[in-house]
């Protein structure tokens, strides 16, 4: 399967700060890229597709202007938060898929962002 | 409102014996629906979804249209089937569809 990769696996940040996670398709150009946020022993929240070269469509209840997300290439989507304070410490996960996968979706391996 | 619901937090079974791992969804489309696993400190990854109707490492699923389930069942659990499994609906058939995940069910096997 395709690779999706993930930076930085983890990142301590103080409050008010801001943070970028970035995630990359490693071997093929992902056309759509999903960010997740997972809180413990919960399951994953999609908060935001994005598609490459378009805004990003977030979901209902997730701040876009707290949750930059950039897709400004077929490999690579960032996502930002800004202002950080220690609710938005949590688990992202980003998927990513292409056409030539069908509607195969690949993962990556997580960040852990941890706001003090 | 689209929705899946694994109902089970933690399974736990004795190496040998019959797996289900139930999930049940709610979605007013044609639905696409996947099984995801996630072993320690691995990455989420596809075990199988319900168009291939494949068998992989021994695990099935049948998409019950009637009933809104897709069970994941394995006849004889393994140890290392020990792992997190996420049930996850697929919004459309394609590459950008939005994908929804289940809570998971830990699913933990006993030598």
């Amino acid at each position: 399967g395709a690779v999706v990769s993930q930076h930085p696996s983890w990142v301590i940040c103080k409050s008010g700060t801001s943070v970028k996670i970035e995630c990359r398709s490693l071997d093929f150009q992902a056309t759509t890229m999903f960010w997740y946020r997972q809180f413990p022993k919960q399951s994953l929240m999609l908060m935001a597709t994005s598609n490459e070269g378009s805004k990003a469509t977030y979901e209902q209840g997730v701040e876009k202007d707290k949750f930059l997300i950039n897709h400004a290439s077929l490999t690579l989507s960032t996502l930002t938060v800004t202002s950080a304070h220690p609710e938005d410490s949590s688990f992202y996960i980003c998927g990513a898929g292409a056409p030539g996968f069908d509607t195969e979706a690949f993962f990556g391996q997580g960040t852990r962002l941890t706001v003090v | 409102a689209q929705r899946v619901t694994q109902p089970e937090k933690l399974l736990s079974v004795f190496k040998g014996a019959p797996v289900e791992l139930k999930c049940n969804y709610s979605y007013s489309g044609s639905p696409e629906l996947f099984w995801y696993v996630q072993y320690s400190r691995q990455r989420l990854q596809l075990l199988l979804r319900h168009i291939s109707r494949e068998s992989i490492k021994g695990f099935t699923a049948d998409l019950n249209k009637g009933e809104t389930s897709f069970h994941l069942k394995k006849p004889f659990a393994q140890e290392e089937d020990s792992a997190m499994y996420y049930c996850a609906l697929r919004l459309g058939y394609s590459s950008a569809s939005k994908i929804i995940f289940g809570s998971g069910t830990r699913l933990s096997i006993r030598p």
